[in-house]
């Protein structure tokens, strides 16, 4: 069974550019989240999907970020404009629906590098 | 706000050596906690899922186990491929399908030969 994939997996822009990031979580788990870690710190929520609703965005740091699940599939996290604090690695989780404690499973991060 | 501590930041042992991982939690109800672990350059990979208080889970070297206040991750006679960020977390928020993590900042393990 194919694992969560991101993509891509590096992305260095300038400062004020947009860039957008791609999960696609594994194949039948409705739940899909998005986390960021930024230098030095933990892992930090970002949003949570139901299918194509958004569930819980309150980890979403401001309205630079944009991020959407059409069809309930795959994903994107778009940043515009980027800000130099918007580094980081952001991975993408998915998992089944499965009551109130579910295994959430990761994929491997895209790391954003803004200059 | 739901909070997670890990210590130590960093833990260097000789293979064989045997030693615990530390993760203490403030929550308001406890519904579970996790182990996973990190590979440089990867994503977080599922070790763990603790559900009460008095649990324990085991696999291979290692053993997790739950309080009421803290888990600890137990490594017996460690191997070298065991170096990794070993990272801890709890569900917050009580939605009827799903909840984000609330993650530790991770125990970073070196083990060497």
């Amino acid at each position: 069974e194919a694992g969560v994939t991101q993509f891509p997996s590096h992305s260095v822009i300038e400062k004020g550019q947009t860039v957008t990031l791609r999960c696609d979580p594994i194949s039948g788990h409705d739940n899909l989240y998005w986390y960021r870690r930024v230098m030095g710190k933990e892992i930090k929520f970002l949003l949570h999907f139901v299918k194509e609703s958004k569930q819980d965005e309150s980890g979403m740091p401001n309205n630079r970020f944009l991020a959407e699940r059409t069809g309930g599939t795959y994903s994107t996290l778009k940043v515009q404009p980027a800000e130099l604090e918007d580094s980081g690695v952001y991975f993408c989780a998915s998992s089944l629906r499965e009551g109130l404690l579910e295994t959430q499973y990761f994929g491997p991060g895209t790391r954003l590098l803004v200059l | 706000e739901d909070q997670v501590t890990q210590s130590p930041e960093a833990l260097r042992l000789q293979e064989g050596e045997s030693s615990s991982l530390n993760c203490s939690y403030t929550v308001s109800g406890l519904r579970g906690l996790f182990w996973y672990r990190q590979d440089p350059g990867k994503g977080p990979e599922f070790l763990f899922t603790l559900y009460s208080a008095g649990e324990e889970k085991e696999k291979e070297r290692l053993k997790a186990t739950l309080t009421k206040k803290e888990s600890f991750l137990h490594i017996t006679a460690p191997k070298p491929e065991d170096s990794a960020t070993y990272l801890c977390a709890v569900p917050s928020g009580w939605e009827t399908s799903g909840s984000r993590l609330t993650f530790g900042e991770g125990t970073q393990l070196t083990v060497n030969p």
